[in-house]
């Protein structure tokens, strides 16, 4: 069956960066885009950005220009995402999640709490 | 960039039907998803492209999308159904859009 188990909650002070994991298990790795959307406290999804896991190629929103790198191990059928730069308002519960057309599954999520 | 506006919220009762509606300029050229968070939970996809269901999802989940407006209709709603639904589009630059969420209270 599909999967994706993401890494463990983190804990960064302001300044840092976070860098989150995404395995893929239940099909052929490199067939569908992978994408990350947060969530912080109490609000709305946000995209942040997507990669090819076939040719490694990425996209992210504009918001996050800069300052997140999505990244992929095709050997290990992991993706990652690297936020860097963060600030209180990056406390937010981080998931990947599969393109099919739609985003049909997702990762558990991981906190990520950022601290002065 | 693209916005999608949703109501806050939508109450109704058991065994009654819950329209949450997403809007958007000229959604209806557009192809909508619908996903569904209970708390602490990840979002699972309960409409695709504008009307059609997942398997698992019950019939009584139902989607259109025409003009402005794309609609998510549960019928018969039940217990089960209280969580946040996300409508979610992709822009003109290939970015994916969500709404703001809408928290349905079953009274």
């Amino acid at each position: 069956q599909v999967q994706l188990v993401q890494s463990g909650a983190e804990v960064k002070k302001s300044g840092a960066s976070v860098k989150v994991s995404c395995k893929a298990s239940g099909y052929t790795f490199t067939t569908y885009v992978i994408h990350w959307v947060r969530q912080a406290p109490g609000q709305r999804l946000e995209w942040m950005g997507w990669i090819n896991t076939g040719y490694g190629n990425t996209k992210y929103s504009q918001k996050f220009q800069g300052r997140v790198t999505i990244s992929r191990d095709t050997s290990a059928s992991t993706v990652y995402m690297e936020l860097s730069s963060l600030r209180s308002e990056d406390t937010a519960v981080y998931y990947c999640t599969r393109d099919r057309g739609t985003f049909d599954y997702w990762g558990q999520g991981t906190l990520v709490t950022v601290s002065s | 960039s693209y916005v999608l506006t949703q109501p806050p919220s939508v109450s109704v009762a058991p065994g009654k039907t819950a329209r949450i509606t997403c809007g958007g300029n000229d959604i209806g050229s557009k192809s909508v998803h619908w996903y569904q968070q209970k708390p602490g939970q990840a979002p699972v996809v309960v409409i695709y492209l504008d009307r059609d269901r997942p398997s698992g999802i019950p019939e009584r989940f139902s989607g259109s999308n025409s003009g402005n407006t794309a609609t998510l209709t549960i019928s018969r709603v039940e217990d089960g159904d209280e969580a946040d639904y996300y409508c979610q589009v992709w822009d003109s630059s290939g970015d994916r859009v969500f709404g703001g969420g809408t928290k349905l209270t079953v009274l």
